[in-house]
């Protein structure tokens, strides 16, 4: 079964750290991007990092940015997120999402096609 | 950074109805923008790709069009299950993005 599954959520107090994982099944994680999103409670879909396939390109959101690191293990099919310095407002239920490619009349267009479960993250 | 602007924010509908959800955004993007469905406790789900495309399983009720700094996603006739949160998302700027508020779509 084609899947993403995240584990590593969990409750923490401000300033602390904890590392989230994504683990890939059902197809071959070394050719896809990838990305982290998040939602706070109630609240709407908000993209906080992307890696490219082979782990050489990132990009974070400022929101994020010189916090938290985004990686990936190809060989482990497997993509993590350290957030460190921890605030109130990173609480949220974090989603692993991944990119898929389509090219339409040489025009490449990507969407997020395949999400994980989510794991909650608490900030307390 | 692109802003993403959903109108409304909420809609009550009734089975069979016809809905219509607009995204506008700060900045035309020509036709770099996706639609999501989220049903409560879930993961988002993708339904259209560069604004007008089906995701391969979405049913043909939904409906996507748009281009530059307009979009609309519509439901031709609302079924039980399409009661959920959407969600527009402009990939204009990969990699990275950014997402509208959302519309929650109710039953009347």
């Amino acid at each position: 079964e084609v899947q993403l599954v995240e584990s590593g959520g969990g409750s923490v107090q401000p300033g602390g750290s904890l590392r989230l994982s994504c683990a890939a099944s059902g197809f071959t994680f070394s050719n896809y991007e990838m990305n982290w999103v998040r939602q706070a409670p109630g609240k709407g879909l908000e993209w906080i990092s992307y890696i490219s396939s082979s782990g050489s390109s990132i990009y974070y959101a400022d929101s994020v940015k010189g916090r938290f690191t985004i990686s990936r293990d190809n060989a482990k099919d497997s993509l993590y997120l350290q957030m460190n310095s921890l605030r109130a407002e990173d609480a949220a239920v974090y989603y692993c999402a991944r990119v898929e490619i389509v090219v339409v009349t040489a025009i490449r267009y990507d969407a997020f096609d395949l999400w994980g479960q989510g794991t909650m993250v608490t900030v307390s | 950074d692109i802003q993403m602007t959903q109108s409304p924010s909420s809609l009550s509908a009734s089975v069979g109805d016809r809905v219509t959800i607009t995204c506008r955004t700060s900045q035309r993007i020509s036709t770099y923008l996706n639609w999501y469905q989220q049903k409560p406790g879930k993961a988002p789900k993708l339904l259209i790709y560069a604004a007008s495309r089906l995701q391969s399983g979405v049913p043909s009720r939904f409906s996507g069009s748009g281009s530059g700094a307009d979009f609309t996603l519509t439901i031709s006739s609302l079924q039980p299950e399409d009661f959920a949160i959407y969600f527009c998302q402009q990939s204009y700027s990969t990699p990275t993005w950014t997402f509208g508020q959302g519309t929650k779509v109710e039953i009347k």
